[in-house]
């Protein structure tokens, strides 16, 4: 299973856009790049996710680079709300299926 | 749909007692997968399903048992419990393959062992 690695922590301008990266470089050709969030003690919540190309829904963008061993999460407008733990899993489509989370990056949103 | 549920939401249990937590889904879903946290850490995986009969590990294994008799069900069982299993367990599910295969978790179990 590829591993990943996010920075501990981030901090952004409420209204700003939040560009949360995530390394992933021995990542493998059926191997899926998921985003999740936990806010508080919560379950974690699922954002996004994709194989190659660039993807985009309601709550975020997700651009991953050509070479696949690199992606951003990007917040396009971030709010108070949005203070969480940001998760960079990635997740074979055959084998084990596992998820395997890492210690994710801590964004805080600043008023 | 209730999603995920898991029961009990808080539990304190005495060294050396065992117990079982409940996790149940109603979305046929395949995959299911029990995760601890402790304080202040990500998520680490314990156990995993890929379906009726099939139970596999995950990253810290030792000291719990799953099975997984039923497409619904995933109950995860402390043997022997210990301090340091003081923490809190999230189940969760999703389709096993495709394209789109979200986890979906259940709200937590806050266990303390003393």
């Amino acid at each position: 299973d590829a591993k990943t690695t996010q920075p501990p922590s981030m901090d952004c301008a409420e209204g700003r856009a939040a560009n949360l990266p995530c390394n992933h470089s021995t990542i493998s050709g059926n191997e899926y790049v998921y985003w999740y969030r936990q806010i508080h003690s919560q379950g974690p919540q699922y954002i996004i996710h994709g194989l190659k190309n660039n993807e985009t829904n309601e709550m975020a963008s997700l651009i991953i680079t050509e070479d696949r061993k690199s992606s951003t999460l990007i917040l396009p407008h971030a709010t108070l709300r949005d203070t969480a733990v940001y998760y960079c899993i990635v997740r074979s489509t055959s084998g084990t299926y596992k998820y395997i989370f890492g210690t994710g990056t801590r964004l805080k949103v600043l008023a | 749909n209730a999603g995920v549920t898991q029961t009990p939401k808080f539990q304190v249990l005495k060294t050396g007692q065992s117990m079982t937590l409940q996790c149940a889904q109603d979305m046929n879903h395949e995959y299911m997968s029990w995760y601890r946290q402790d304080p202040g850490m990500g998520l680490r995986l314990i156990h995993y399903s890929v379906g009726a009969g099939i139970t596999d590990q995950g990253e810290v294994p030792n000291g719990y048992n799953v099975s997984r008799s039923t497409t619904e069900d995933f109950p995860l069982r402390l043997l022997s419990a210990a301090p340091s299993q003081t923490s809190v367990y999230f189940c969760a599910s999703s389709y096993l393959s495709g394209n789109y295969n979200e986890q979906y978790f259940g709200p937590g179990t806050r266990l303390t062992v003393t």
